[in-house]
């Protein structure tokens, strides 16, 4: 079955570079899209970005300038990098399959990340 | 940015009511990206209806969608205790692909 699990470290301090990782099973990243998004504690949801099953990507552009996503097809892995964290990029992370139509039909636990000195 | 307003913010209903969630597009949108998720306290979004009224996998007939354009509707036939949560609506015609601020459905 498809599962997708987020990882990567609950802490980060201000100004410095968030990496998460998304670990996929039951699909593969070569056929298949995924998406980040996250939601600051009890405020909704937010979409980040995407990458493509060809690699490309697209971003959210409010967080474009701070943004990366990557991937790993041999470990089926989707990578977030994110630059410049401010206490407002506190929130969960989640990582999604993208499907046509641009909706996400599942979804990681999320990893919480919070941004403090 | 496609704004999305959905109203109400947040409904007391009774079980066996039938309640409706509204969504509104600053922006036209193809029914085929116009989706809602349940999201359920400390767990992830779940989709519900996907491209306006389709039921996604393992969904209850008693949720619904319908909807053109600017204006859609969510709506839930016959409340039950497990349909406690918030819900949400997303566009995903342009991107940033966009979230309503969601509706907070709870018990009375």
């Amino acid at each position: 079955q498809v599962q997708l699990k987020e990882s990567g470290p609950g802490l980060v301090q201000p100004s410095q570079t968030l990496s998460l990782t998304c670990t996929v099973s039951g699909l593969s990243l070569t056929s298949n899209s995924v998406s980040w998004i996250r939601q600051p504690p009890g405020k909704g949801l937010e979409w980040m970005g995407v990458i493509w099953s060809n690699g490309g990507t697209d971003y959210n552009s409010a967080i474009k300038s701070r943004l990366s996503i990557s991937r790993d097809t041999s470990k089926s892995q989707v990578f977030l990098k994110m630059n410049s964290l401010q206490t407002e990029d506190t929130a969960m992370y989640f990582c999604a399959r993208r499907r046509s139509g641009n909706y996400f039909d599942y979804w990681g636990q999320g990893v919480m990340v919070t941004v403090s000195s | 940015a496609i704004v999305l307003n959905q109203s109400p913010s947040s409904i007391i209903a009774s079980q066996g009511e039938k309640v409706t969630i509204t969504c509104r597009a600053s922006s036209s949108i193809s029914s085929n990206y116009l989706h809602w998720y349940q999201q359920k306290p400390g767990a992830f979004p779940k989709l519900v209806i996907y491209s306006t009224s389709y039921r996604a996998s393992g969904v209850p007939s008693r949720f619904s969608g319908s909807g053109s354009g600017t204006s859609y509707s969510f709506t839930i036939s016959r409340v039950e205790a497990e349909d406690v949560a918030t819900y949400y609506c997303q566009q995903g015609s342009s991107n940033p692909y966009t979230f309503g601020a969601g509706t907070k459905l709870e018990l009375k």
